[in-house]
């Protein structure tokens, strides 16, 4: 099976800035999670959704958004963009199922900059 | 709100030698996660601890859960420069569908 894709790879916006990033999960998983990944805060939870709808959500600002297609993939958004935004952006796809958390299979981020 | 801390954060040692690092909380899951992530990368998951005391073995690599599933540890004998990357610890808990992680210990092997 091909694994978790994310793109691009690598982004430099400035700040004010929106910016989209995308996310193709492993096939057959429905679960699609976001992470920031910063080398102060580590891993932290934006969202995920399952089955288009958001089912989960982090503490994190309004300017932070996301969707999921029928096909499962998912985009996430960050508009106004600053400079603290600067991170490596993960999906993670899993066979996540309502009340249970399986195994995170990780894309390989984004790593988005703002100047 | 589940925390996992994890220690310790960083540690530099050569090839050959063994280490252990751990997973603590105060709260229980229901499985814990360890993830290994090399630079630039997605974290890659290495296994999945479900009950209680239960040890499991990669290589050179055994990861323990604790008894009461509110700790872990994960022990790597003779280490080499390619065990080098972060590593996570991620529990589940119960009735949870998100995972919680903690910040990592990064593990630098040098030859």
């Amino acid at each position: 099976k091909a694994g978790v894709t994310q793109t691009p790879r690598y982004l430099i916006k400035t700040r004010g800035q929106q910016v989209t990033l995308s996310c193709s999960p492993i096939s057959g998983h429905r679960s699609v999670s976001w992470y920031q990944q910063t080398p102060g805060q580590g891993l932290q939870f934006l969202f995920e959704y399952f089955s288009e709808t958001q089912r989960n959500k982090g503490n994190f600002p309004g300017r932070f958004s996301g969707r999921q297609f029928s096909n499962s993939r998912s985009e996430m958004n960050v508009s106004t963009l600053e400079l603290g935004d600067s991170a490596l952006y993960l999906c993670a796809s899993s066979l996540s199922l309502a009340g249970k958390a399986y195994e995170q299979y990780f894309g390989p981020g984004t790593r988005l900059t703002v100047t | 709100t589940q925390l996992l801390e994890q220690s310790p954060q960083f540690l530099s040692i050569q090839e050959g030698e063994n280490l252990t690092v751990y997973c603590n909380s105060s709260s229980v899951f229901s499985s814990l996660q360890w993830y290994r992530q090399e630079p630039g990368e997605g974290p890659v998951l290495l296994v999945t601890v479900v009950t209680g005391g239960e040890v499991k073995k990669l290589k050179r690599l055994t990861f323990q859960f604790g008894d009461a599933r509110k700790d872990s540890s994960l022990h790597i004998t003779a280490a080499q420069p390619g065990d080098t990357g972060l590593y996570l610890c991620a529990g589940a808990a119960s009735g949870y569908s998100t995972l919680t992680f903690g910040k990592g210990t990064m593990l630098l092997v040098s030859p």
